[in-house]
């Protein structure tokens, strides 16, 4: 069964773009979240969607946002990128029934 | 304000020892532990979990320990194998849901052959 697939993997942006990452869970997987992964704050969870809907969500400012489709495909956008905004994002699949996440290879940004 | 703390940034094994990886932990409504291990370019790849009603769990060479009273948790490796250098992160949830998991920092394993 293909797992979690994330597009794009690399991308580079200049500050004050926005960006969209994209992110197909498991087949059969209806929750998918997104984390954040730098060097000095680990993985930070962003948020969460379970049938097209925001459950949860961390603390990150406004200008991250997200969206699931009806076919659970999730995408996350980036507004006003800001150079502190460089890092991996990590999207994740889940059943919900535990805590197991599946994670995909993620798509790293770099902003300049 | 860190609610689960990875203290040792690095640790370095010979193959074949033991290596435990702790993990504290600060929220009290945590109720359910995992380990995840991460190589470069990869995302992270599930190890092994434990819920709060137990204080142990194994799988192989892996074994979780958990102590709630003192809201610490160590993953075990026996025998440590080189391709067991990685890095490890110590995640928990429980209070917001089983999907929106707090990490660790992580701690990158080194085992030397």
């Amino acid at each position: 069964k293909a797992g979690v697939t994330q597009t794009p993997r690399y991308l580079i942006k200049t500050r004050g773009q926005q960006v969209t990452l994209s992110c197909s869970p498991i087949s059969g997987h209806r929750s998918v979240s997104w984390y954040q992964q730098t060097p000095g704050q680990g993985l930070q969870f962003l948020f969460e969607y379970f049938s097209e809907t925001q459950r949860n969500k961390g603390n990150f400012p406004g200008r991250f946002s997200g969206r699931q489709f009806s076919n659970s495909r999730s995408e996350m956008n980036v507004s006003t990128l800001e150079l502190g905004d460089s890092a991996l994002y990590l999207c994740a699949s889940s059943t919900g029934v535990t805590g197991e996440l599946f994670f995909g290879e993620g798509s790293r940004l770099t902003v300049l | 304000d860190q609610q689960v703390k990875q203290n040792s940034p690095s640790l370095s094994v010979q193959e074949g020892r033991i290596s435990i990886l702790n993990c504290d932990y600060t929220n009290s409504m945590f109720d359910y532990f995992l380990w995840y291990k991460k190589y470069p370019a990869e995302g992270p790849t599930f190890l092994i979990s434990i819920s709060s009603i137990k204080d142990k769990n194994e799988d192989g060479r892996f074994t979780v320990f958990l102590n709630k009273s003192a809201k610490h948790l160590s993953l075990h490796i026996v025998p440590s194998q080189p391709g067991d250098s990685a890095v490890y992160f110590c995640a928990a949830n429980g209070d917001t849901g089983r999907r929106a998991l707090t990490f660790g920092s992580g701690t990158r394993l080194q085992v030397q052959p």
